[in-house]
């Protein structure tokens, strides 16, 4: 089936320095990418919206200077946080859309943990 | 108001107990309905679509009421490793919208 690859998988940082996460698909074109947030004990939150090629769409509410979004290609799709701060700790995890691969269309990362210190 | 809003947690029942989760979606445009359920520090894995007509899976059974937007589902003969959250989920337009997720403890 589809497979979404992400890492890494935990990241601890000190507070003001950038973090990169990358998604990749591995036997599929993700030609739409979703990036969420989740705290503990809530639930996954939307942060936007990346097409290949295009700028990403940002829920409302997410700074886009401060999460990043690259979609270059049609199987890597990257979320940079930048100048990480404690309350940017969270469990943020990527989903592809999959025309074809899970029947559904929806394979998600297995997520990163990130952790700002 | 939530999109998506689903019954506070955590549900603990014992072995073999029926459990029952409610689900309710602000977004009459919705088209797609699912269950997920994630286990703790994990990603989200599909447990299954929800359909009009009701769809059974093996001990679970989830049901749609497009008119009242609710959407529920239902676990017979709860096993431990039914524990878990289970997170009621949207698709108003080509992407997922989750809710809060419901805490279900099955304890021996």
């Amino acid at each position: 089936g589809a497979v979404v690859s992400q890492h890494p998988s935990w990241v601890i940082c000190k507070s003001g320095t950038s973090v990169k996460i990358e998604c990749r698909s591995l036997d599929f074109q993700a030609t739409t990418m979703f990036w969420y947030r989740q705290f503990p004990k809530q639930s996954l939150m939307l942060m936007a919206t990346s097409n290949e090629g295009s700028k990403a769409t940002y829920e409302q509410g997410v700074e886009k200077d401060k999460f990043l979004i690259n979609h270059a290609s049609l199987t890597l799709s990257t979320l940079t946080v930048t100048s990480a701060h404690p309350e940017d700790s969270s469990f943020y995890i990527c989903s592809a859309r999959d025309y074809g691969g899970t029947g559904y269309g929806y394979t998600f990362g297995s997520g990163t943990r990130l952790t700002v210190v | 108001r939530k999109e998506v809003e689903q019954d506070p947690g955590p549900f603990n029942v014992p072995e073999g107990a029926t459990v029952a989760f409610n689900c309710t979606y602000s977004n009459s445009a919705s088209q797609s309905f699912f269950w997920y359920r994630q286990d703790c520090r994990k990603e989200p894995k599909l447990l299954m679509s929800v359909y009009s007509s009701g769809n059974e899976d093996g001990r679970f059974t989830a049901q749609l009421n497009r008119a009242s937007q609710y959407i529920s589902l239902l676990i017979r003969d709860s096993k431990l490793s039914d524990s878990a959250t289970y997170l009621c989920v949207v698709n108003p337009g080509g992407k997922l919208i989750f809710g809060q997720g419901t805490e279900l403890s099955v304890k021996p």
